[in-house]
């Protein structure tokens, strides 16, 4: 089955710098790629998605980036601000199922 | 117009007592999911429905939890006898069905319900 590992644990910049988290999957028929973002004590939201048929995707200072031939997608966020201190889910769906990283906490410096 | 609705937010029992989450999808939404959600960790797919079909229950511990999703809308969740492993966050999530070829399509997610067994 479908295997999805997530990449750094803990992630810590200083606000007004670029993060970037990874994500590698292992079922090459997972065909999309979300990400969610969760704030501590709320609920996940959807933040950006892509599909197999498209190599990157932006969304203002979000960007998301998919190869896959190596089988790994990165979720990029520039110009840091405080208000995106919060975990990071990256997800893989194939064949209706959905499998979930283990997350990715934030943290903005000031 | 009304996200999902779960019921209650908090609930704190004593092992081995039963327990049920109650969750109203969003209108129009074909799929509905349970997650389990342990603290730092990321959503666990418990159960998924198709309208009134159970079709992915592959994770779900059947001797002691169980749910059913009558007439395709709200759902129910129970776990009977709860054990102190139970703790945790049950997240319901809906989806209008799949917005792709075979994938899920955008969840969107309650707040959750909050389980604490003593």
């Amino acid at each position: 089955g479908e295997n999805v590992e997530q990449h750094p644990s803990t992630l810590s910049v200083q606000e007004g710098d670029s993060a970037v988290i990874k994500c590698t999957y292992s079922d090459s028929a997972s065909n999309y790629f979300p990400w969610y973002k969760q704030e501590l004590g709320k609920r996940p939201q959807l933040i950006i998605d892509i599909r197999s048929n498209v190599g990157e995707k932006k969304d203002q200072r979000i960007a998301v980036t998919l190869n896959k031939t190596a089988k790994h997608f990165s979720l990029h966020i520039t110009e840091t601000q405080p208000e995106d201190s919060a975990v990071y889910f990256c997800a893989a769906s194939a064949n209706y199922q959905l499998i979930w990283g283990a997350g990715t906490k934030l943290i903005i410096k000031p | 117009e009304a996200g999902v609705v779960q019921s209650p937010r908090y609930k704190i029992i004593e092992k081995k007592q039963p327990v049920a989450f109650w969750c109203n999808p969003i209108s129009g939404h074909n799929t509905l999911y349970w997650y389990l959600q342990n603290l730092g960790q990321g959503p666990e797919l418990l159960i998924r429905y198709e309208n009134e079909e159970a079709v992915d229950d592959s994770q779900l511990p059947k001797d002691r939890f169980s749910a059913e999703r009558l007439k395709g809308v709200d759902s129910t969740l129970k776990i009977q006898p709860a054990e102190l492993g139970d703790s945790a966050v049950y997240l319901c999530a809906s989806s209008f069905g799949t917005s792709g070829p075979t994938d899920t399509g955008e969840l969107f997610f309650g707040e959750g319900s909050r389980l604490t067994v003593l």
